[in-house]
């Protein structure tokens, strides 16, 4: 069974950084693109970032370009996504995923921005 | 960028009703086209890729259709667990972009 568990969410403040991780098992992680994906309270979902199977490709979108930098660890089947210069508009769940399209997910892990 | 556009807003049907859910991009994204279903509190979950496969486990009332910019989810016969929020994804492009949603609520 596909596992993905987020960790290393929590309270930053604005300007502050935080790294998020994201424990996979269930599957030959290394032979997967993974990617991160949030979502506001009450918004929908928005992509924020992918990387590729051995790591050598990550793509950003726009609103995180330049503060995000995605990352993995494939002896340890694990994605990073360490997100600096935070700002209130970051605050969200953040949650990785499997694949391309993304056929499993996980649950999230709440990144809250404010002073 | 690419958009998404997905239309209606809300969609208010009732159990066994047919679902229609659009989805219109700014350019073609061919078939990389892919639907999710979202209740409160859950993960997404992968209902359609390739604009009309579905993945595994979807029950046969589910149907995508479509190519490069105009696509549709059909339900065919709305289950009460039916009841949710539906996205759809283009990843077709370097970065993925996703609609902002149709929910389908009970009427």
């Amino acid at each position: 069974e596909v596992q993905l568990l987020e960790s290393g969410g929590g309270l930053v403040q604005p300007g502050g950084s935080l790294r998020l991780s994201c424990a996979a098992s269930g599957f030959t992680f290394r032979s997967y693109a993974m990617s991160w994906v949030r979502q506001a309270p009450g918004k929908g979902l928005e992509w924020v970032s992918a990387i590729s199977p051995s790591g050598s490709s990550t793509y950003y979108a726009d609103s995180v370009k330049g503060r995000f930098t995605v990352s993995r660890d494939n002896s340890k089947s694990t994605l990073y996504l360490q997100m600096s210069s935070l700002g209130a508009e970051d605050t969200a769940i953040y949650s990785c995923a499997k694949g391309r399209p993304f056929d499993s997910w996980g649950q999230g892990t709440l990144v809250t921005v404010s002073s | 960028e690419i958009v998404l556009t997905q239309s209606p807003g809300t969609l208010s049907l009732s159990p066994g009703e047919r679902a229609t859910l659009s989805c219109r991009a700014s350019q073609s994204v061919s078939s990389y086209l892919a639907w999710y279903q979202q209740k409160p509190g859950q993960a997404p979950r992968l209902l359609i890729y390739g604009a009309s496969s579905r993945a595994t486990g979807i029950p046969d009332r589910f149907s995508g259709s479509g190519s490069a910019t105009d696509f549709t989810l059909t339900i065919s016969r709305l289950e009460p667990e039916d009841f949710a929020v539906y996205y759809c994804q283009q990843y077709g492009s370097s970065s993925c972009t996703f609609g902002q949603g149709t929910k389908v609520e009970i009427k």
